[in-house]
């Protein structure tokens, strides 16, 4: 299995709600990330799990809050959003500690924020 | 901090003509480069990479790139473009700074190739 699934494929959320997306991936690897992607921009890494441990928090606000529960599954869990949120959200697998490791991308979850 | 450079938003191409999408590098030590794609509203897909050995990189769906470390450039060709390579091309680059491995992407090329 070389595919990382990501849940749900759209979401739509009020300021005020509370919601979690979902990312799995079966290859072993034992990197994690997730990235907010804007339309026509590059990806903009949000955090790294490395063996199930946060190593990389780009300073992303704490309305944004990942979970590693264990090796193969990622969650974001999101309060508070604001419009500007709105975005592509991806998650990637990589094996860590191979020289070169590749990034393994899902299909993202497009979220929109009212 | 490492970083690549990609300096067209977009290139055209005539199908059947060869492409080239360009990136640059910027590194300290051995660069480990990325070319990824990605199509309208999906995740971006590996399509090579560059660590060490044959400057010329093949990779899936017929894309090569050539690395060129006098020129610090690493630019994704094919040699027939077909118009389901349209896409957004993004080459990258891997940042170990911190001892935690994550990439840093190119602002991204838009390739469009015309019937």
């Amino acid at each position: 299995d070389t595919e990382v699934t990501q849940t749900p494929k759209h979401l739509v959320m009020g300021m005020t709600n509370k919601k979690s997306l979902k990312c799995e991936q079966h290859m072993g690897h034992r990197a994690m990330y997730w990235y907010k992607q804007k339309a026509k921009k590059p990806p903009e890494l949000m955090f790294v799990y490395s063996y199930e441990k946060l190593s990389i928090n780009e300073s992303v606000p704490s309305r944004f809050s990942p979970e590693c529960p264990n090796s193969s599954l990622l969650n974001l869990h999101l309060h508070a959003l604001q419009p500007e949120d709105s975005a592509l959200y991806l998650c990637a697998s990589s094996q860590e500690g191979l020289a070169g490791g590749t990034q393994f991308f899902g299909p993202g979850t497009r979220l929109t924020v009212l | 901090a490492q970083s690549v450079a990609q300096p067209e938003d977009q290139v055209n191409v005539a199908e059947g003509n060869p492409l080239t999408v360009k990136c640059t590098y910027s590194v300290s030590g051995n660069p480990y480069l990325f070319w990824y794609v990605q199509y309208p509203n999906r995740g971006l897909q590996f399509l090579l990479k560059y660590i060490t050995g044959d400057n010329l990189v093949k990779g899936s769906y017929g894309f090569e790139a050539e690395f060129n470390k006098s020129q610090t450039s690493f630019h994704l060709k094919k040699p027939s473009a077909l118009v389901s390579d349209s896409a957004l091309y993004f080459c990258a680059v891997r940042d170990m700074t911190g001892g935690y491995q994550k990439v840093t992407f190119g602002t991204g090329t838009k390739l469009q190739v015309i019937p």
